[in-house]
């Protein structure tokens, strides 16, 4: 089993700031990596699948990168609608979900 | 407009079983692959099933095998999943969801989310 692992827990910023979230992979998951946003409340959306290609209608602040096992969801300048929680899952033999990253309002 | 509703979630008590339905609108139930995803109250997410879109392969995680099964009905566009022997630790909010890509064996990276049924297993 694939475990993802991502860092840190809780990111406390302001609106306008960069926002950069990690996610560890315990062995290579390729490029087979999304990110979603969940609000609470509502059901996750999908922003980026395979590593660094934006979902239908998700804006150009939201950006993804990495290879392998490291990777990188960055969101280049927070609005106040960005402030959620943010996991990771790779679809390597079946669907996993990273522990998830708050994006909190400082 | 693409949907889904689930239903079927309620209190049931340790031991019983519980089918949840995944009504689709706007798309063909039948051309996508779909899973069954659940979140346990202020977790993270965990995925629970998967029905290819040909029905060529259909299976559970290994924390619920033995006590789920997920079955399709075309003709109501709807998908299902049963669980049963249903435990504690299987209270969450269950959610359906489809592959991004149409009539393609896995994808595994949901486009489509519907917006949950609780369950809630507690005597």
């Amino acid at each position: 089993e694939i475990v993802l692992t991502q860092s840190p827990a809780t990111l406390s910023l302001s609106p306008g700031e960069r926002a950069t979230l990690s996610c560890r992979a315990s062995q290579s998951v390729s490029n087979y990596l999304g990110w979603y946003q969940q609000k609470p409340g509502q059901a996750p959306r999908l922003l980026i699948y395979d590593v660094s290609n934006r979902a239908t209608g998700i804006p150009a602040r939201f950006s993804g990168s990495g290879s392998g096992t490291d990777f990188t969801l960055t969101i280049s300048n927070l609005e106040p609608e960005d402030f959620a929680i943010y996991y990771c899952q790779h679809r390597v033999n079946w669907p996993t979900f990273g522990g998830g990253t708050k994006v909190e309002i400082k | 407009q693409v949907q889904l509703v689930e239903s079927g979630g309620g209190v049931v008590q340790p031991g019983s079983s519980l089918r949840l339905s995944c009504a689709a609108s706007g798309f063909t139930l039948s051309s996508y692959g779909m899973h069954w995803v659940r979140q346990a109250p202020g977790k993270g997410l965990e995925w629970v099933a998967i029905f290819w879109y040909d029905e060529s392969h259909i299976g559970c995680a290994d924390s619920v095998k033995g006590r789920c099964t997920i079955s399709r009905d075309n003709s109501k566009n709807t998908l299902y999943l049963q669980m049963n022997s249903l435990r504690d630790e299987d209270t969450a909010v269950y959610y359906c969801a489809r592959d991004r890509i149409q009539q393609w064996s896995y994808v595994g990276s949901f486009d489509v989310w519907g917006q949950g049924t609780m369950v809630t297993v507690a005597s």
